[in-house]
């Protein structure tokens, strides 16, 4: 069964620290890759797409990197601040029909001022 | 542009009633879904409209029926709401290729009681 895992499922770091998210899926054969931002009460914005040929793709403080070799991508955000604190979900496409995404249960963050 | 809408931004229901969300995208895009969102569960799709015309089912399609209006309008219908429908629904667009986003709305969150 093709499923996509967040851990951790919440994560809390003091402002100003570099940090990880770690998304990982099970079957590698992905179409692409994407990662949302939520705020509580709110929708979903996309941060960045990653197709599967590619290895990473950057906007301002994050950058997400793909390897399917290992089925996991990872978000990277540099220098975090408070109003980085939300819920961070990835999903994946594996090419079926109408673009389908499966999504992980996300990992909240919470950066303290 | 206004993005994806949907309506109503909230909802109370009683056991047995029926109801339509509604879901309008002004971005000219192909594809269209409807997602479930639960604590625990994350996202999950219940059914999605490749193009203007067609619609299939998604992971949890029982209970709901859908319309594709016309490309802008992809509509949500629970004919005789069940306690275990209570969930936050959202609406999401994509144009047509494999390397695209796909765009959310606010969501519209529905008590069913």
């Amino acid at each position: 069964k093709q499923e996509v895992t967040q851990i951790p499922a919440a994560l809390s770091v003091p402002e100003g620290e570099n940090l990880v998210l770690n998304c990982s899926f099970t079957d590698s054969a992905i179409y692409n890759l994407q990662w949302f931002r939520q705020d509580p009460g709110k929708g979903l914005t996309s941060l960045l797409l990653i197709q599967s040929s590619q290895r990473e793709q950057t906007s301002g403080r994050l950058n997400a990197s793909l390897d399917k070799s290992s089925g996991r991508s990872t978000l990277y955000i540099a220098a975090s601040q408070p109003g980085d604190s939300a819920t961070y979900l990835c999903a994946v496409d594996w090419g079926t029909s109408g673009s389908r995404l499966t999504f992980g249960e996300g990992t909240q963050l919470t950066v303290n001022p | 542009n206004a993005g994806v809408t949907q309506t109503p931004k909230f909802q109370v229901l009683k056991t047995g009633q029926s109801m339509t969300l509604q879901c309008a995208q002004d971005m000219n895009h192909n594809s269209m879904y409807w997602y479930r969102q639960d604590p625990g569960m994350g996202l999950r799709l219940i059914y999605y409209s490749a193009s203007e015309g067609t619609t299939d089912k998604g992971e949890v399609p029982n209970g709901y029926n859908v319309s594709r209006l016309n490309k802008r309008e992809f509509s949500l219908r629970l004919e005789s709401a069940a306690p275990s429908q209570t969930s936050v629904y959202f609406c999401a667009s994509k144009p047509a290729g494999y390397y695209n986003e796909q765009f959310f709305g606010p969501g519209t969150r529905l008590t069913v009681l």
